[in-house]
């Protein structure tokens, strides 16, 4: 079925490890993004990237970076991570005003 | 600088009777606005957007939203909740023009439930 995958859907890390969120979509679309969404304060942005080979800060981008690594994917990778990262992301894309969001991932630092 | 406010964070009903969720927002330019529900453990969907058409939209669902400009509010309503309404729902507004994501600003959300 055509739209966002993200992997993995849930993940444990220790505080200091590392690990990248992958995202690929299967639309054609140009621009991709990354958001975290926490209780009570919707979804922010952490990254964007508005067409292949160019990203840029969202809201709330420390502790993370970002790589469009072609037109289909664009991973998220925290270096250390921080019990503040414990959250549920969401990949999006979109191509003018129609976004589509991949169904989460669902990360607890401990 | 553009923002949305979901006025109410918890909304219940009884099925079979009408929903409105509130939304209001300020933009210095025409917004676009989207409303996405998101139910649990899963991703989001959209339900409706307006983007300087029509003032009234409609979506899927049976739900529809009206945009006011005088009233710098977006509602959306459906005439008659159904079970599978519950969920969260997001009120999300667009600087108009630009494609850019970084102009993608989501309301905290409503919690609608649906009582049977």
């Amino acid at each position: 079925n055509a739209g966002v995958t993200q992997t993995p859907k849930f993940q444990v890390l220790k505080t200091g490890q590392s690990m990248t969120l992958q995202c690929a979509q299967d639309m054609n679309h140009n621009s991709m993004y990354w958001y975290r969404q926490d209780p009570g304060m919707g979804l922010r942005l952490i990254y964007y990237s508005a067409s292949e080979g160019t990203t840029d800060k969202g809201e709330v981008p420390n502790g993370y970076n970002v790589s469009r690594l072609n037109k289909r994917e664009f991973s998220l990778r925290l270096e250390s991570a921080a019990p503040s990262q414990t959250s549920v992301y969401f990949c999006a894309s979109s191509l003018g005003y129609g976004y589509t969001f991949g169904s989460g991932t669902r990360l607890t630092v401990v | 600088a553009q923002s949305v406010t979901q006025l109410d964070s918890h909304v219940s009903v009884s099925e079979g009777t009408p929903v409105l969720l509130r939304c209001n927002y300020s933009s210095s330019y025409s917004p676009s606005l989207f409303w996405y529900v998101q139910h649990p453990n899963k991703g989001l969907q959209l339900l409706l957007k307006y983007t300087s058409a029509a003032t009234l939209v409609k979506g899927i669902n049976g739900f529809e939203a009206e945009f006011k400009k005088s009233e710098t509010s977006f509602h959306l309503t459906k005439p008659s909740a159904h079970m599978s309404d519950a969920a969260e729902y997001f009120c999300v507004v667009t600087l108009e023009g630009q494609t850019g994501a970084n102009n993608l600003f989501f309301g905290t959300g409503t919690r609608l439930t649906v009582i049977p």
